[in-house]
């Protein structure tokens, strides 16, 4: 069964420094997602990427943040200058069609930021 | 009122028993409903869509009561591996999907 697959399983950076968080959707998805879950608590949708931009983002996808889809099969979230309050688990998602179709979520990347 | 409220349990039941839980979601203009679960430190992995005329799949079953904006989810039968946290999840209407805080059950031998 297709997987949505994230690298790395785990990331520890020093706060100030840039990461970038990659992810592989299924490969016949068109949309793409990255959501995030501070450590107990509830999930949290940043931002939905189709047709090569940003369809929605939250409030918490401020100028820190930015995705790319830099080739056919990867997609990717950067976070500048990151804050000890973005450590969480980033889960990248895709979908099918956008609207009401389901999200298949990857396995997340756990981001500690010291 | 949140925008999506679940009870947080923890729910802890024996093997066999029949267990149901209850989303509450504040925006009348949702489009779409779905129960994920997730296991500690995973990823949440849809169970099942919810519609309106309610849905069943195996021991699972779903209702959604537009007119009260509550979602229900039922579990009969209930086994060791259905120990997780059971995540309401709205759609308001764009691709933004809402997160209740989730519901723990822990099935017990």
């Amino acid at each position: 069964e297709p997987e949505v697959t994230q690298t790395p399983s785990h990331q520890v950076t020093q706060m100030g420094q840039e990461v970038i968080l990659r992810c592989v959707p299924i490969s016949n998805h068109l949309y793409f997602y990255w959501y995030r879950q501070i450590l107990g608590q509830k999930v949290e949708f940043l931002v939905s990427f189709y047709n090569n931009e940003i369809s929605e983002k939250s409030e918490i996808f401020d100028d820190q943040f930015s995705v790319e889809r830099p080739d056919g099969s990867n997609f990717t979230l950067k976070i500048r200058s990151t804050k000890l309050e973005d450590s969480a688990m980033y889960f990248c998602a895709s979908g099918e069609v956008g609207g009401t179709d389901t999200q298949y979520f990857g396995p997340g990347t756990r981001l500690t930021v010291l | 009122r949140k925008e999506v409220e679940q009870d947080p349990g923890p729910f802890n039941v024996p093997e066999g028993a029949t267990v149901a839980f209850n989303c509450t979601y504040s925006n009348s203009a949702s489009q779409s409903f779905f129960w994920y679960r997730q296991d500690c430190r995973k990823e949440p992995k849809l169970l099942m869509s919810v519609y309106s005329s309610g849905n069943e799949d195996g021991r699972f079953t779903a209702q959604l009561n537009r007119a009260s904006q509550y979602i229900s989810l039922l579990i009969r039968d209930s086994k060791l591996s259905d120990s997780a946290t059971y995540l309401c999840v709205v759609k308001p209407g764009g691709d933004d999907m809402r997160f209740g805080a989730g519901t723990r059950l822990t099935v017990k031998p």
